[in-house]
């Protein structure tokens, strides 16, 4: 079965520390893997994908993701957080049908 | 680019009246746009993939009598909840699809209140 988890329900981190956001998939044939990011009431910002070539993904504001095929990982990873990273943070898959499926997500808070 | 927008932004309406929610990709064409229904501190949840001319796809337990879905051009997909019921209240955000790179481009979500 096809699937994405986000182990961790809530990060904390202070700012100006790394900051690691975890995924992990479960899909048949290559993975076409995506983090988007939700801020309060507001829709899904697209951050990065993997879809094939290089396994460190750069994105948007400074973000990266890791894929490991090994692993069957995908972390998004930032070193120096800042505040305004505080957010909710989804992880998703392409299925074979070209939907996505989606972590529950996983809520970064990074405190001053 | 990829800019996907949504109107209302929020709509509070009566118990048992319509309500229109409009989705439109600015600057690419969809031929395929996605409905989600997010309940508070939730995942998201497909509801059902619009389709250019063509019949919506519901994902199973969403009642399409209920949630009727046009997509009668490629930038524009509407999702009209008919007869609301406070249950039917939740945060509603669309997607388009941009093929060119196969991925989704969120609209910034109409919140629904039925009284």
């Amino acid at each position: 079965a096809q699937s994405v988890a986000q182990p961790e329900d809530q990060v904390n981190v202070a700012e100006g520390n790394p900051l690691t956001v975890k995924c992990t998939y479960s899909v048949s044939g290559n993975p076409y893997l995506f983090w988007y990011v939700q801020y309060p009431n507001r829709g899904l910002q697209f951050l990065l994908k993997y879809i094939t070539g290089d396994n460190l993904v750069k994105g948007s504001y400074g973000f990266e993701a890791e894929f490991n095929k090994s692993q069957t990982s995908f972390h998004l990873k930032k070193p120096s957080a800042l505040v305004s990273d505080s957010a909710l943070y989804f992880c998703a898959v392409r299925s074979n049908n070209r939907k996505l499926i989606w972590g529950l997500g996983t809520s970064l808070a990074v405190n001053p | 680019g990829a800019v996907v927008s949504q109107h209302p932004s929020r709509v509070i309406c009566k118990s048992g009246t319509s309500v229109k929610i409009e989705c439109r990709s600015l600057d690419f064409q969809a031929t395929t746009m996605f409905w989600y229904r997010q309940f508070p501190k939730k995942s998201l949840m497909l509801m059902a993939t619009s389709n250019e001319g063509s019949k919506a796809t519901y994902e199973q337990g969403v009642e399409k009598d209920k949630f009727l879905i046009n997509h009668a051009s490629l930038t524009l997909s509407t999702l009209t909840v008919t007869s609301a019921h406070p249950e039917d209240s939740s945060f509603y955000i669309c997607s388009a699809r941009r093929e060119a790179t196969d991925t989704q481009y969120f609209g910034p979500g109409t919140r629904l209140t039925v009284l």
